[in-house]
């Protein structure tokens, strides 16, 4: 595996489910970062992490939670999603120092999420 | 508020012809992002402009930066249909957040 990879694809979940989005890198970095992608919005961004530590967190409901167990995955808890949330998340990492905010993000190829 | 706005939203422009997208924000920022996105795929990076007068140029494609006017620029030059996509400014700032624009989805008819 090269690069940015995201599992599931697709996703189809009601408003009851657990479910959970998960991103794995494999370029190094040590930043990773969770963003919503909706219809004819911009993309938005939940969350960032940067050295496995939580550090933005855009006032997202708490019925989505973030999990970096390590520098290389990022999950993303769902649980009593609403149909609002329907989107593509996208997530990305970046190499991070602090001489630099180069941070270039390189994206994975998303997970279309369904909630019914 | 930081705002990211890109002009036009939609471009429909035939093949062979030249065209640019704008985005303009409301902050100051010397650290500006230029992403292509496919229909269902992910944002492929294109460009990265990190100072004032920046100018890249990749095939087709020519962006630049004028952070006093807090302005950059996509050209196409002579578009072919393979530049059909939806084209993204993001801007960078003292942290690792990106802001992105809304997006300019850019069809290229034959």
């Amino acid at each position: 595996e090269t690069g940015v990879t995201q599992t599931p694809r697709h996703l189809v979940m009601g408003m009851t489910n657990k479910k959970s989005l998960k991103c794995e890198q494999h370029l190094g970095h040590n930043a990773m970062y969770w963003y919503k992608q909706s219809a004819k919005k911009p993309l938005e961004l939940m969350f960032v992490y940067s050295l496995e530590e939580r550090v933005e967190n855009n006032s997202v409901p708490s019925r989505f939670s973030p999990e970096c167990p390590n520098s290389s995955h990022l999950f993303l808890h769902l649980h009593t999603l609403q149909p609002e949330d329907s989107a593509l998340y996208l997530c990305a990492s970046s190499q991070e120092t602090l001489t630099s905010f180069y941070n270039e993000q390189f994206f994975g190829p998303g997970t279309r999420l369904t909630v019914l | 508020e930081l705002k990211v706005e890109q002009n036009p939203l939609f471009l429909s422009m035939q093949e062979g012809k030249n065209y640019t997208i704008y985005c303009n924000y409301s902050t100051t920022s010397d650290r500006l992002y230029w992403y292509r996105q496919d229909p269902g795929k992910s944002l492929e990076s294109l460009f990265v402009l990190l100072s004032n007068g920046a100018v890249k140029q990749e095939g087709r494609l020519m962006a630049s930066l004028d952070t006093k006017a807090r302005l950059s620029t996509l050209h196409i030059t002579a578009a072919v249909h393979d530049l059909s996509a939806t084209y993204f400014c993001a801007l960078g700032g003292a942290t690792n957040k990106l802001i992105f624009g809304t997006g300019t989805l850019l069809a290229v008819q034959p």
